[in-house]
């Protein structure tokens, strides 16, 4: 079973377009985690929240606590975006539930 | 800018040997995790360490598994005898201050490839 749904798996935009990723989860939660993992592998963490939004630059994450669900949102994207989008969310035991990742491509 | 980082960066190993990996997270960081990746899977939550004490682990880390903070620095992963299917990055992460509160710094990864 997989606590947390990511949405699309794979996302392919032409630089500029707006982009949404999104992320369902079925466990209690304490805070949600949005997470890039470029190509080499290394991870790097966007956000961390728990209630409403956030922004950081050109990119925005939302969170609704009731309806389980967050939404990462990059504005006008760019091909350096490009990379794996993982939403991932913590409980207060620090026990953390990862999706599958979102594979962004943002062409030229 | 303080980072995470991991040594090895790749670790061959034959099956039923022992291997430790490091980690040397950022120096005021009280909260400390390890996470696994199967190459084309997804991140696997494994161990959560507070305290010099495990706070919370995964279905995952069994016996074969353990951590340690030997020396108040290094943070350090044990399998004891690996298996085939221990092949995966293996990632490091600290954060200041619990997950709920705060977010957390990768390490580079170490690949461990059993054999």
């Amino acid at each position: 079973k997989n606590e947390v749904e990511q949405s699309p798996q794979n996302l392919t935009a032409q630089e500029g377009e707006f982009i949404t990723i999104n992320c369902s989860y079925s466990v209690g939660i304490s805070a949600l985690h949005w997470l890039q993992q470029h190509p080499g592998g290394g991870i790097v963490s966007l956000f961390m929240l728990s209630s409403g939004k956030k922004k950081h630059g050109r990119l925005i994450a939302t969170i609704n606590i009731q309806e389980k669900h967050s939404s990462l949102h990059i504005t006008a994207s760019h091909p350096r975006d490009s990379a794996v989008y993982i939403c991932a969310v913590s409980n207060t035991g620090n026990q953390f539930y990862f999706g599958t990742g979102t594979s962004l491509t943002v062409i030229p | 800018e303080p980072e995470v980082t991991q040594t090895p960066s790749h670790q061959v190993t034959q099956m039923g040997q022992e291997v430790i990996l490091r980690c040397v997270p950022i120096s005021n960081h009280l909260y400390f995790y390890w996470y696994r990746q199967i190459l084309g899977q997804k991140v696997e939550f494994l161990v959560s360490f507070y305290n010099n004490e495990i706070s919370e682990k995964s279905e995952i880390f069994d016996d074969q598994f353990s951590v340690e903070r030997p020396d108040g620095s290094n943070f350090t992963l044990k399998i004891r005898s690996t298996k085939l299917e221990d092949s995966a990055m293996y990632f490091c992460a600290s954060s200041e201050r619990h997950s709920l509160y705060n977010e957390q710094f990768f390490g580079p990864g170490t690949r461990l490839t059993v054999l």
